[in-house]
């Protein structure tokens, strides 16, 4: 099993939609986690940490459910602009060695 | 502030060459690792440097090496390159868990 899993997608969905996508660990000792951005042919960019509580910026809602060790991001009121590899990133106990990335998940926005 | 920079952009390699990519930050910061993205693979840390002297290994190091003489600059050796060093390789640096990615050098080796 893959220590971090992301459906590869893709995902297309039409400008206005709601997508939401999942990404599980296997280690239950991660300590951290994050949503990263990577646009085609470019680097990737952090979209947002994921906190216990769960975090919401704007139109996008991370959250966090260490029983099912999970970890997701839903998108609203989807934009063109939002087409993207959303990779899913896990920090275990062990310091910056430990950095797991997901492969990603390919969303398309259709107008 | 330029952030991360990566040079070169691209490269084109024969078997048993070597060369160096070459990575800088700006942001003095500590932490910087070396990443190289295949498809269906995605990101794996070769090298990483917790600071200025110091260098580790990460997932798969081998055929690349790093050194760390600034806290500036990480520069990744191919020792003698090899097809399946076919890839995209990306640096960062690192504050508080967040990562910095460079704009990445595509190599392709032949």
């Amino acid at each position: 099993r893959k220590e971090v899993e992301q459906d590869p997608g893709p995902f297309n969905v039409p400008e206005g939609a709601t997508v939401a996508f999942n990404c599980t660990y296997s280690n239950s000792a991660s300590q951290s986690f994050f949503w990263y951005r990577q646009d085609c042919r470019k680097e990737p960019k952090l979209l947002m940490s994921v906190y216990s509580s769960g975090n919401e910026d704007g139109r996008f809602t991370a959250q966090l459910n260490r029983a099912s060790q999970y970890i997701s991001l839903l998108i609203r009121d989807s934009k063109l602009s939002d087409s993207a590899t959303y990779l899913c990133v896990v920090l275990s106990s062990g310091g910056y060695q430990k950095v797991t990335f997901g492969t990603g998940t390919k969303l398309q926005v259709i107008p | 502030n330029a952030g991360v920079t990566q040079t070169p952009k691209f490269q084109v390699l024969k078997t048993g060459q070597s060369m160096t990519l070459q990575c800088a930050q700006d942001m003095n910061h500590e932490y910087m690792s070396w990443y190289r993205q295949d498809p269906g693979m995605g990101l794996r840390l070769i090298h990483y440097s917790v600071g200025a002297g110091i260098t580790d290994q990460g997932e798969v190091p081998n055929g690349y090496n790093v050194s760390r003489s600034t806290t500036e600059d990480f520069p990744l050796r191919l020792l003698s390159a090899a097809p399946s060093q076919t890839s995209v390789y990306f640096c960062a640096s690192s504050y508080n868990y967040e990562q910095f990615f460079g704009p990445g050098t595509r190599l392709t080796v032949l």
